[in-house]
């Protein structure tokens, strides 16, 4: 059965305190995975697809990277306006939809 | 603004009433998902259209949801005889701009069952 697992539940971090959040998943053919930023009460926001092992993709203090079995998501100097949560999903070849994980809610505090 | 737009924002309603949620999506865009999302999880997924057949439902979707998208246009979630259980937030997706693998999500409805 596919599967994201995500770690940690949530993150606190200090103003230009870098890190590292992590999907783990198990999935039948991975055709991308995904990483979304989700404000309180609003829908997913777009960040990276990642299609396959050794992949990267930047984005302003968002670094993705992925392995065959694991993304992480790395988050260099964070800003306040960093806080949110973050989701990763997967498209498998076996399915139609994203499988989600839970989410890492990371507040960056300054 | 993804492009996705979804109505209502916010629904409350009483146990045992009917609700109707609407999404319109990315213009031009054959894919249309439903998702639910409820507090401190991920979105799962409902249904998914390729423009107007419903080509998958998940076992989420009991007997008392439908979902239609007529012209394979906009699309209507439709919840009967709500129940507590149903409160969540809904969720309209369709690909990007690109119309690759990736999804572009709506704001959602954020549904209340008291």
């Amino acid at each position: 059965e596919d599967q994201v697992t995500q770690s940690p539940e949530a993150l606190r971090l200090q103003e230009g305190e870098s890190s590292s959040l992590n999907c783990s998943y198990t999935v039948s053919g991975l055709r991308g995975l995904f990483w979304y930023r989700q404000d309180p009460g609003k829908g997913p926001e777009f960040l990276f697809t990642l299609y396959s092992a050794g992949e990267e993709k930047e984005k302003e203090r968002l670094k993705a990277t992925l392995t065959k079995k694991e993304s992480f998501l790395h988050i260099t100097a964070p800003k306040p306006e960093d806080s949110a949560t973050y989701l990763c999903a997967v498209d498998s070849q076996a399915g139609t939809a994203l499988i989600f994980g839970k989410g890492t809610t990371l507040s960056v505090s300054s | 603004d993804t492009g996705v737009s979804q109505d209502p924002r916010h629904k409350i309603t009483k146990r045992g009433q009917n609700v109707t949620f609407r999404c319109d999506p990315i213009s031009e865009h054959n894919r249309l998902y439903w998702y639910r999302q409820t507090l401190g999880q991920g979105p799962e997924f409902l249904t998914y259209f390729q423009n107007e057949a419903q080509l998958e439902k998940s076992r989420l979707l009991s007997d008392r949801f439908s979902a239609e998208r007529p012209k394979g246009s906009f699309s209507t979630l439709e919840i009967q005889r709500t129940e507590q259980g149903d409160s969540a937030m809904y969720l309209c997706a369709s690909p990007g701009p690109s119309q690759g693998v990736e999804q572009y999500f709506g704001p959602g409805t954020r549904l209340t069952v008291t």
